[in-house]
Parts: C-alpha cells; sequence; structure tokens
C-alpha cells in the first residue's frame, strides 16, 4: 500500500530553515511527482510548490519563490522541501502528497516559528 | 491563479439529511488535454486531508457511493446523499488544471 511518511515536528526561530522529508514506499517512487500543501493553524490549504521524482523539475507558488527548495533522492525514495529565512506566519503543518491529483497524503509535519 | 470559491462556509445538517457543496473558479478548468481537473478534498478533524472525488465525479477506493461529484466549466458541486456523523470535517475543491493548483477556502460540514 502507498505510504508517505513525513519527518517530526520542528520548532525554530524567525531567519532560520527547515527541511522536512516525506519517505514515500508501496509504489515506483520516480513514477509520480510530489506537491507540498501547507495549512495554518486553523486555515485552508495552500499549494507551495510541485517537484517530479522522474526528473527533479520543479514548479514552486510565486509567493514562496527564492525560500523553499523542493529536492528528491531517489536512493531513497524520500522527497524534502526546504523553507529557508522563516517567519512567524510560516507557522504551519506542512504535507507532502502524491500525484496525480493528490491522491495520497503524508501524516504532516507541525512546524512552528517562534523567538 | 485560478480564484477558487466555495459557498457556504459553514454547512449545518442533520443526520440522513442530504448536503451539497458549490466550488466557483474563476475559469475555466477544461484542460487542454480535454480532461477538468476538478478534485474534492475531505479532512476530518486532526487528520490529514483525503481525497474523495478526482476529475469532477470520479470516486476514490473506498469512498462511500453517498459521496459524488459533478458540473463542468467553472461550476461545481460535491453532493453527500444522506449525511452521517463520521462525514464531519472540512471539505476542499481544488483544481489541477492550471499552474499554481489552487485550493477553495473550505466548507465545514456539522451536525446540527
Amino acid at each position: 500500500q502507498v505510504q508517505l511518511v513525513q519527518s517530526g515536528a520542528e520548532v525554530k526561530k524567525p531567519g532560520a530553515s527547515v527541511k522536512v522529508s516525506c519517505k514515500a514506499s508501496g509504489y515506483t517512487f520516480t513514477s509520480y511527482g510530489i506537491s507540498w500543501v501547507r495549512q495554518a493553524p486553523g486555515q485552508g490549504l495552500e499549494w507551495m510548490g510541485w517537484i517530479s521524482a522522474y526528473n527533479g523539475n520543479t514548479n514552486y507558488a510565486q509567493k514562496l519563490q527564492g525560500r523553499v527548495t523542493m529536492t528528491t533522492d531517489t536512493s531513497t525514495s524520500t522527497a524534502y522541501m526546504e523553507l529557508r529565512s522563516l517567519r512567524s506566519d510560516d507557522t504551519a503543518v506542512y504535507y507532502c502528497a502524491r500525484e496525480p491529483s493528490l491522491n495520497y497524503w503524508g501524516q504532516g509535519t507541525l512546524v512552528t516559528v517562534s523567538s | 491563479d485560478v480564484v477558487m470559491t466555495q459557498s457556504p462556509l459553514s454547512l449545518p445538517v442533520t443526520l440522513g439529511q442530504p448536503a451539497s457543496i458549490s466550488c466557483r473558479s474563476s475559469q475555466s478548468l477544461v484542460h487542454s488535454d480535454g480532461n477538468t481537473y476538478l478534485n474534492w478534498f475531505q479532512q476530518r478533524p486532526g487528520q490529514s486531508p483525503r481525497r474523495l472525488i478526482y476529475k469532477v465525479s470520479n470516486r476514490d477506493s473506498g469512498v462511500p457511493d453517498r459521496f459524488s461529484g459533478s458540473g463542468s466549466g467553472t461550476d461545481f458541486t460535491l453532493k453527500i446523499s444522506r449525511v452521517e456523523a463520521e462525514d464531519v470535517g472540512v471539505y476542499y475543491c481544488m483544481q489541477g488544471t492550471h499552474w499554481p493548483l489552487t485550493f477553495g477556502g473550505g466548507t465545514k460540514v456539522e451536525i446540527k
């Protein structure tokens, strides 16, 4: 069965960086892209970007351009999302989700940005 | 960016009664390949989102047949024929036709 298992919760100070991992199993990793979606406390879902697990091509949300980098490690079937220059409004649960059309989701990783 | 507008924001429903959620997009969601990439997600309290419906009207595996999706172009609807207690949560539409992917603001379904 398809599973996406994410890394644990993080607490970061403003200006720091965070890197969240998403380990995939139950399918051929390079056959599907991964999207990252975040959800601020009590808010809706926000798409952050997408990476092809086949060739590493990416497509980022305009508002995060320059602060976000998505990568994959095909040897371990793991996708990563790094967000830099963290601000308090980056506090959210971060999800990875598999294509097509986000049919499988990870359990979420809470990232708290606080001084 | 394509703006997805859901209504209502909140939907109190009596158990066993039907429910309907509307989702409108700011531009057509018909892709150049002929498909319409409009999906519906359910997020129960404290859980990750779960896809219910893809490409307007296709139910995902394991989704009860009381859930149905319909619509075309810019106007879409998710219907629950008879609401059960386990249907409580927030429902989101999402378009995958145009970059960036965008979600509706969500509709909270609760039991009266």
